[in-house]
């Protein structure tokens, strides 16, 4: 059964830092997402991706954070200076169809820690 | 503001028990509502649509009630397996597609 890959598994930086986490979507899905889930809270949705331009973000998603498609297959998400409220589990998801009409599929996430 | 409410638990059942799970969300534009599982520090994984009409799948039944803007997931003969926090989702539709989710409800079957 197809799945979204991401890598790492876990990514331990010093604040300031540049992280990028990167993601595989499912080979045919066309939408892409991010959202994170800090620690004991709820998942939170950062931005969707659609036909090589963001199509929608949250207020999360301020001028630190910036995603990429630079190949057919990865999906990218770059914070540019970390900071110690980034630590959280940052989830990858795929859908085939965005109008809210079929399924997101989720990866098994990377660990961002901030020291 | 869209907001998702869901009641955070523990609910702590004996196997075999039958436990319903309620979600509330605020958005009446929202188009289509989901239930997920999520274990410990694991991703969310997809239970279920829900529909207007309900749906089943196996043990598990979730119902949409779009008047009193509800959702809810039944889970019968419960399992040691179905042990996860369960976290409802909806989609508010059109250009954007994002999931708003509830913090989720966890659920502890006992032997």
């Amino acid at each position: 059964e197809p799945e979204v890959t991401q890598t790492p598994s876990h990514q331990v930086t010093q604040m300031g830092q540049e992280v990028i986490l990167r993601c595989v979507p499912i080979s045919n899905h066309l939408y892409f997402y991010w959202y994170r889930q800090i620690l004991g809270q709820k998942v939170e949705f950062l931005v969707s991706f659609y036909n090589n331009e963001i199509s929608e973000k949250s207020e999360i998603f301020d001028d630190q954070f910036s995603v990429e498609r630079p190949d057919g297959s990865n999906f990218t998400l770059k914070i540019r200076s970390t900071k110690l409220e980034d630590s959280a589990m940052y989830f990858c998801a795929s859908s085939w169809v965005i109008l809210g009409t079929d399924t997101q599929y989720f990866g098994p996430g990377t660990r961002l820690t901030v020291l | 503001r869209k907001e998702v409410e869901q009641d955070p638990g523990p609910f702590n059942v004996p196997e075999g028990a039958t436990v319903a799970f309620n979600c509330t969300y605020s958005n009446s534009a929202s188009q289509s509502f989901f239930w997920y599982r999520q274990d410990c520090r694991k991703e969310p994984k997809l239970l279920m649509s829900v529909y207007s009409s309900g749906n089943e799948d196996g043990r598990f039944t979730a119902q949409l009630n779009r008047a009193s803007q509800y959702i809810s997931l039944l889970i019968r003969d419960s399992k040691l397996s179905d042990s996860a926090t369960y976290l409802c989702a909806e989609n508010v539709g059109g250009s954007q597609g994002n999931l708003i989710f509830g913090k989720g409800t966890k659920l502890s079957v006992k032997p």
